[in-house]
């Protein structure tokens, strides 16, 4: 199993949708999860982080964190155009260097007026 | 607050020449990160250092590959010689306690 695997997409909602993009990891015992946005030819964002269990909220984002089921996924609430973007999952698994992230390969978010 | 800057924005070079990246984090930021981004994939960290140390290179291809951090704060990536394979955007990132990174806009390296 790769580390950090997300839904490859690309996912493509209308303008006001909510977007979900999933993310799953292979270690239980992870603690540090993050969110970046990409967009094309740039580098990568920080948007959100989660160290505990349950939801995060930060206006339209939320962050859901689920360590049983070693699984973390991003609402984005009110879609906008502007958010059409590469949206990377990060993980700092369980063993290695703190800060040290691990990637998924990104899932491309498109959203349509 | 400035955020990490990196030089050059590009760089074309022949295969089996030899280029070098430059990295400045974000002022305060112990802990800085060099991330190999190929086309169509995640980021995927070279080398971490924490202040001038290294702390995680296995990744590090170092028959070709070396870094440095000189008192710790700017950082250089070098590559001798390059790859066709090398071609990539070279990210410098920064993190102030080693959890939450902030990365630098990336080299993009072609090597033909």
């Amino acid at each position: 199993q790769k580390e950090v695997e997300q839904n490859s997409g690309p996912l493509s909602v209308p303008e006001g949708a909510i977007a979900s993009l999933n993310c799953t990891y292979s270690d239980r015992g992870s603690q540090s999860f993050f969110w970046y946005r990409q967009y094309s030819g740039k580098s990568p964002e920080l948007i959100m982080s989660i160290y505990s269990n349950g939801d995060k909220e930060d206006g339209r984002f939320t962050a859901q964190l689920n360590k049983a089921s070693q699984y973390v996924s991003l609402l984005i609430r009110d879609s906008q155009p502007s958010d059409s973007a590469t949206y990377l999952c990060a993980v700092n698994l369980r063993g290695s260097t703190l800060g040290r992230l691990y990637f998924g390969r990104g899932t491309q978010l498109t959203v349509w007026p | 607050e400035a955020g990490v800057a990196q030089s050059p924005r590009y760089k074309i070079i022949e295969k089996r020449q030899s280029v070098a990246f430059w990295c400045n984090p974000i002022s305060g930021h112990a802990t800085l990160y060099w991330y190999q981004q190929i086309l169509g994939q995640g980021p995927k960290l070279l080398i971490q250092f924490q202040n001038n140390g290294v702390v995680d290179d296995s990744q590090l291809p170092k028959d070709r590959f070396s870094a440095e951090r000189l008192k710790g704060v700017d950082s250089t990536l070098k590559i001798q010689p390059a790859k066709l394979e090398d071609s990539a955007v070279y990210l410098c990132a920064s993190s102030l306690e080693g959890i939450e990174a902030f990365f630098g806009q990336g080299t993009r390296l072609t090597v033909v």
